[in-house]
Parts: C-alpha cells; sequence; structure tokens
C-alpha cells in the first residue's frame, strides 16, 4: 500500500494564479482531511469529508475549495492565490468513527505564492 | 482560539535524559488525546495515544501521563537518543467526528 499521496511536493504560484493539490489514499478510508501547516503554528485544518460526497469547512477554510466524488481522493482547490497561502500543506486520511481514529498524513506540498 | 496549548517550544536534551513536552486542554469532550512525531520533510505520524479513562499509557521508551481534573496531558521520553530528534505535536480530538486539534508543536533535539 503506497498510504496517502500527495502531488505535487513543490509549487510556486504567483498571486492570483489557482491551483489544485491532489491527494489519493489506497486504505479505503472514509474520511480525509486537509491540513496547513505554518512554522511555530502547528496544524490547522482546512476542510475535511467523511465520505464521497460529503465535506465540512475546518478551521481555517477561507480561499479554498474542496469535492470528494470518490473515496480515494480529495483534492484541494486554490483560487486566487494570496501570498497568506504560503504553507506546507498536508492531506491526512482515517477510518473514522469513534474507537480509533488514527489520521495516517502524506508527505505534504510546500506552495509558495509569490 | 487554541484548543490545545503545548509547551515548551524548543527543547534541547542530552542522550541519555528525559524529554519531557507538555498540554493542556479546556474542553472536556476531548475524549482521544494523540502524540504524533514529525521529521523534516515528512508528514506528522501518530506516536502514541490515549483515551481518558486511563492516567498512563508506556510503549517502550515513551510515555503518556494524563490527568483528567487538571486537563492536562504530557509526553515523556525515556533515555532520548538522537534519533528522536523531530517535533512532537499534541492534539486531541472528540467523538463521533473525531477531528483533530493539534497543539503548536515542539522541537526537540538529543544531543549525542
Amino acid at each position: 500500500n503506497a498510504g496517502v499521496t500527495q502531488t505535487p511536493k513543490f509549487r510556486i504560484l504567483k498571486i492570483g494564479q489557482s491551483m489544485t493539490l491532489q491527494c489519493t489514499q489506497d486504505m479505503n478510508h472514509n474520511y480525509m482531511y486537509w491540513y496547513r501547516q505554518d512554522p511555530g503554528m502547528g496544524l490547522k485544518l482546512i476542510y475535511y469529508s467523511v465520505g464521497a460526497g460529503i465535506t465540512d469547512k475546518g478551521e481555517v477554510p477561507n480561499g479554498y475549495n474542496v469535492s470528494r466524488s470518490t473515496t480515494e481522493d480529495f483534492p484541494l482547490r486554490l483560487e486566487l492565490a494570496a501570498p497568506s497561502q504560503t504553507s506546507v500543506y498536508f492531506c491526512a486520511s482515517s477510518y473514522g468513527g469513534t474507537l480509533y481514529n488514527e489520521q495516517f498524513f502524506g508527505p505534504g506540498t510546500r506552495l509558495t505564492v509569490l | 482560539q487554541q484548543q490545545v496549548k503545548q509547551s515548551p517550544q524548543s527543547l534541547i536534551v542530552q542522550k541519555g535524559g528525559i524529554s519531557i513536552i507538555n498540554c493542556a486542554y479546556e474542553n472536556t469532550a476531548f475524549d482521544y488525546f494523540p502524540w504524533y512525531q514529525q521529521f523534516p520533510g515528512k508528514g506528522p505520524a501518530l506516536l502514541i495515544a490515549i483515551r481518558p479513562d486511563v492516567s498512563e499509557k508506556k510503549e517502550g521508551r515513551f510515555t503518556i501521563s494524563f490527568n483528567k481534573s487538571a486537563k492536562q496531558f504530557s509526553l515523556h521520553i525515556m533515555d532520548s537518543q538522537p534519533g528522536d530528534s523531530a517535533t512532537y505535536f499534541c492534539a486531541a480530538s472528540m467523538s463521533p467526528l473525531g477531528r483533530l486539534y493539534f497543539g503548536r508543536g515542539t522541537q526537540l533535539t538529543v544531543w549525542p
């Protein structure tokens, strides 16, 4: 199993450009998450999904959009990129539920907006 | 508003020493408290986790101590090794959704 994969690994965007960060998991997890990580700030939840067709906002959703058409894929869309979106983005997945909620993280995408 | 507060921000320990990282929370609805370990250039990975019905959980050199009345929990790394040098995040979540709220992280450096 590859686990959680993310592409691209690095990207530089100009202000106002848009892009999609890809995330795929092969563990048949229902729950998927997008976080951003800024130095000294921990991980902040952007969006999450509890299953195909179901998404909801996290703590910092402004400037982002998501979709979940399949169990495996959970892309994150940035529209009109801004310097404040410079960050490292992590996708994660888990079985969800109440008993055991280990989240498995991808390797991250480092995004710079200039 | 930070749901989980973590300290210290950075920690330097000699090889063989004990590393201690502390976290505090306010929301008594949290029912799952994991610690994640992150190496440079990698995603976080689950290290150890505890539920509030126990006061301590040990896995090898890593121990979580949990104080429900004080709403605090801590990670103890015994016999710290240079390979333990990483950033450690505490987190908390609540049923049924299980979304994680992370602390800001502690950068641990273990000197040989």
